[in-house]
């Protein structure tokens, strides 16, 4: 079974463009997460989407925005970027997203923002 | 509040040896505890988790690791470490209690098996 996949995998930004990343789950998945990994604040969960839905939300701005479609797939979008934006922002799926699921990883999108 | 502790930046060890790679935790209920590894320019890999029963769990790729609430710790272990386990490596914890479903991850803490 593939793995989660995610494109693009690298994105070169300037300040004040707006982006868009995606991600498809693992095949049966229904539910993706969404993470920021930078070196100064670790890993850190953006939301989570079920069926469409959004389920969850982490601590971020309003810039941050995301969804998901009938088959799965997410994506989330950036307004307005930061410099301090430039991340590895990972998506992650499960079965149906209980509390004793199992997340998968993708390899992440790299986004630098000049 | 929920929080993963890795006190370890990194970790060095030689090839053959036993490595150990700590972990504690703080959640309000009976955790729900993962390591994941990540090598470069690469997700996360995930390697095992504990839920409930057997305090010892097993992995992948021969790592194990050992749940002790006492002591509020979930430190991951392998017998025999490998050059190949060179990578970053995190903890995470969700809360049963915490209806956001969201992983804490720790700091992470890079494993350097030397030849």
């Amino acid at each position: 079974k593939a793995g989660v996949t995610q494109t693009p995998r690298y994105l070169i930004k300037t300040r004040g463009q707006q982006v868009t990343l995606s991600c498809s789950p693992i095949s049966g998945h229904r539910s993706v997460s969404w993470y920021q990994q930078t070196p100064g604040q670790g890993l850190q969960f953006l939301f989570e989407y079920f069926s469409e839905t959004q389920r969850n939300k982490g601590n971020f701005p309003g810039r941050f925005s995301g969804r998901q479609f009938s088959n799965s797939r997410s994506e989330m979008n950036v307004s307005t970027l930061e410099l301090g934006d430039s991340a590895l922002y990972l998506c992650a799926s499960s079965l149906v997203g209980t509390t004793t699921d199992t997340q998968y990883f993708g390899p992440g999108t790299r986004l630098t923002v000049l | 509040a929920q929080s993963v502790a890795q006190p370890e930046d990194q970790v060095n060890v030689a090839e053959g040896n036993p490595l150990t790679v700590k972990c504690t935790y703080s959640v309000s209920g009976n955790p729900y505890l993962f390591w994941y590894v990540q090598y470069p320019n690469r997700g996360l890999q995930f390697l095992l988790k504990y839920i409930t029963g057997d305090n010892l769990v097993k992995g992948s790729y021969g790592f194990e690791a050992e749940f002790n609430k006492s002591q509020t710790s979930f430190h991951l272990k392998k017998p025999s470490a490998l050059v190949s386990d060179s990578a970053l490596y995190f903890c995470a914890v969700r809360d049963p209690m915490d209806s956001s479903y969201k992983l804490i991850f720790g700091s992470g803490t890079r494993l350097l098996v030397r030849p």
